[in-house]
């Protein structure tokens, strides 16, 4: 089984500084992949970044980063630069891939506020 | 590519009435699934399917049921709605077991009241 924990419930940034949020996993699986996810006040769930446990380089897509440390069982999210419209929930979640059918486990969120 | 579609957007039952949401995807993603999100609890699994004919219960399944008759599509079953079923209901479908094209992609989501 896997298990997403999100410790930040709430976090504030000043407009063009860069915030981590902080996301630990736990899992029986030798393979799997981390996921973060913005969950705008509008709704939808957009998809930002992706992680293999294989992966080698930590991966980056444009202004998010993920601090993928294996070791310590962490994926934290680095937003730089943050953008007004940044302001939003966020959400790690995690899925197996190696023991049959593992959906994808979600942590609670952290909410993100960007200051002007 | 319209990605992964929800019907309706909003909805209101009584208590012990019944309906389904709908959800289709025209991605040719073989695992499909419905999570509902409650504030301060994330999101949780409710059913979920790997393939047409294939279901499979994920954290919440009681007081709901699905079917998977075709790839595209993956309707979800209120049998008889309990207040306790207020929520926000997502839909997501994904490809399978291939690292690194996994990523799920989520419908707009339908908000449910049940009075």
């Amino acid at each position: 089984a896997q298990k997403i924990t999100q410790t930040q419930p709430g976090m504030f940034v000043q407009e063009k500084e860069a915030v981590t949020l902080d996301c630990t996993y736990d899992t029986s699986d030798p393979s799997y992949g981390l996921f973060w996810y913005k969950q705008p006040s509008s709704g939808e769930m957009i998809f930002l970044i992706y992680q293999g446990s294989y992966d080698q380089q930590n991966a980056t897509e444009g202004r998010y980063s993920l601090n993928f440390q294996k070791a310590r069982k962490s994926a934290n999210l680095v937003i730089s630069a943050s953008q007004l419209g940044d302001s939003a929930m966020y959400f790690c979640a995690m899925r197996g891939l190696v023991s049959g059918n593992t959906p994808l486990v979600f942590g609670k969120g952290t909410r993100l506020s960007v200051i002007a | 590519n319209a990605g992964v579609t929800q019907t309706p957007k909003f909805q209101v039952l009584k208590t012990g009435q019944s309906m389904t949401l709908q959800c289709a995807q025209d991605m040719n993603h073989e695992y499909m699934s419905w999570y509902r999100q409650d504030p301060g609890m994330g999101l949780r699994l409710i059913h979920y399917s790997v393939g047409a004919g294939i279901t499979d219960q994920g954290e919440v399944p009681n007081g709901y049921n699905v079917s998977r008759s075709t790839t595209e599509d993956f309707p979800l079953r209120l049998l008889s709605a309990a207040p306790s079923q207020t929520s926000v209901y997502f839909c997501a479908s994904s490809y399978f077991r291939l690292p690194g094209t996994d990523t799920q992609y989520f419908g707009p989501g339908t908000r449910l009241t049940v009075l």
